[in-house]
């Protein structure tokens, strides 16, 4: 059974710090994985998508990595905004229809 | 990206009624619609796979009975709670593939259930 843990479960930074969030499944054989935002009491809002052939994906001041052989995989926040604070939540296809979440990880930026 | 559209956004209900929640495509097909759950401070759980023009599936433990998910154009998948209980009350989100966008989930804003 996949399993998908994010660490840490909360994060505060000062603002304009680059941090990382962290994602870790336990079955590799993955269909791909999908960065989300989530604001409070809202839906989710897709950030990264990589594919289980990529190794990374950018799209402005995120990068999202994939490590399938560790079950791992990053989403790299540069020079963090108090706007970027929001719960992350990283999930991961098992195929093109099941997806399994993690509990996501709240960040705050500090203006 | 893709836009999907939920609503109601928020709904307060009386326990026994019946309340029908609605997510739709709004520009693109979607042959498989996707339902979740959603617990304060936890992940979302899903509940059921929805397609279209046939019956959905449903995760174990999820009532089908209790959770009527009907999918009948290629846009709008609806999940209606029968019989409402407080337990019942949670963020209830829907999302939906856009096949033309490979493996890409997009999420409607989720609706909030409370039931009184």
């Amino acid at each position: 059974k996949q399993e998908v843990t994010q660490i840490p479960a909360a994060l505060s930074v000062p603002e304009g710090e680059n941090l990382v969030l962290n994602c870790s499944f336990t079955d590799s054989a993955i269909y791909n994985l999908q960065w989300f935002r989530q604001d409070p009491g809202k839906g989710l809002t897709s950030l990264l998508l990589i594919q289980s052939s990529q190794r990374e994906q950018t799209s402005g001041r995120l990068n999202a990595s994939l490590d399938k052989s560790s079950g791992r995989s990053t989403l790299y926040i540069a020079a963090s905004q108090p706007g970027d604070s929001a719960t992350y939540l990283c999930a991961v296809g098992l195929n093109n229809n099941d997806m399994r979440f993690g509990a996501g990880t709240r960040l705050t930026v500090k203006p | 990206g893709a836009v999907v559209s939920q609503h109601p956004s928020r709904v307060i209900c009386k326990s026994g009624t019946s309340v029908k929640i609605e997510c739709r495509s709004l520009d693109f097909q979607a042959t498989t619609m996707f339902w979740y759950r959603q617990f304060p401070k936890q992940s979302l759980m899903l509940m059921a796979t929805s397609n279209e023009g046939s019956k959905a599936t449903y995760e174990q433990g999820v009532e089908k009975d209790k959770f009527l998910i009907n999918h009948a154009s290629l846009t709008l998948s609806t999940l209606t709670v029968t019989s409402a209980h407080p337990e019942d009350s949670s963020f209830y989100i829907c999302s939906a593939r856009d096949s033309s966008l490979v493996g890409e989930l997009f999420f409607g804003e989720g609706s909030r259930l409370t039931v009184l």
